[in-house]
């Protein structure tokens, strides 16, 4: 299965500074027809795992535009530009390009 | 409005049955693959089984295969996962999601497994 590495674990975070969040997989998550199915998930204290983002780049519907998402290959990250209080949680990736779709272990936002 | 509705979730010895259900709205059930995911604190979050539109294919990660069943009833838009012979590493939250995106997600259910 492909392994999702996630960095930091924690993230202690100044409100209205940026955050960074690595993801890093043990395989190309490049498709046939150039297709890459990682998407990140946001979990809040005590709610369901939320979709922000997915193939690499695109924000859901909803999600304010300070979340972007980048990368290739097996390289991708999640940035905030400005963290906001209710950006506080966990935060996943999660790969649809080989089965089984797989997460990382992720990483917890926390206001410092 | 997309609605997923788990049930079924509870204290069980190892060793145990469960079978947990989830009531879909809002979407047309019947078009989509149907997953299972559950969340420990252990091991995060983790892909547990999916099922085909039809019910003809079904596939499961490899520590349940053999002792979980994945079904659907289309006319009742719900999905159903029969867990057998439960271990204490099944202790989770689990929850149903649609299709291949993983866009929506219900509130889960807790099953947990213990003596």
């Amino acid at each position: 299965d492909v392994v999702l590495t996630q960095s930091p674990l924690s993230l202690p975070v100044t409100l209205g500074q940026p955050a960074s969040l690595s993801c890093r997989s043990s395989q190309s998550l490049v498709t046939g027809n150039g297709n890459t199915y990682l998407s990140w998930f946001q979990q809040r204290p005590g709610q369901s795992p939320r979709r922000l983002i997915y193939n690499v780049s695109k924000r859901d519907s909803g999600v304010p535009d300070r979340f972007s998402g980048s990368g290739s290959g097996t390289d991708f990250t999640l940035k905030i530009s400005r963290v906001e209080a209710e950006d506080v949680g966990v935060y996943y990736c999660m790969q649809g390009t080989h089965w089984p779709q797989t997460f990382g272990q992720g990483t917890k936002v926390e206001i410092k | 409005e997309v609605q997923l509705v788990e049930s079924g979730g509870a204290l069980v010895q190892p060793g145990g049955s469960l079978r947990l259900s989830c009531a879909a709205s809002g979407f047309s059930f019947s078009i989509y693959w149907m997953n299972w995911v559950r969340q420990t604190p252990g091991k995060g979050l983790e892909w547990v089984a999916n099922i085909r539109q039809d019910g003809g294919e079904k596939y499961y990660v490899n520590s349940v295969r053999g002792r979980f069943t994945i079904s659907r009833d289309n006319a009742n838009n719900s999905l159903f996962l029969q867990m057998n012979s439960l271990r204490v590493d099944d202790t989770a939250v689990y929850y149903c999601v649609p299709g291949s995106a993983f866009d929506y997600w219900g509130r889960g259910t807790l099953v947990s497994v213990s003596a």
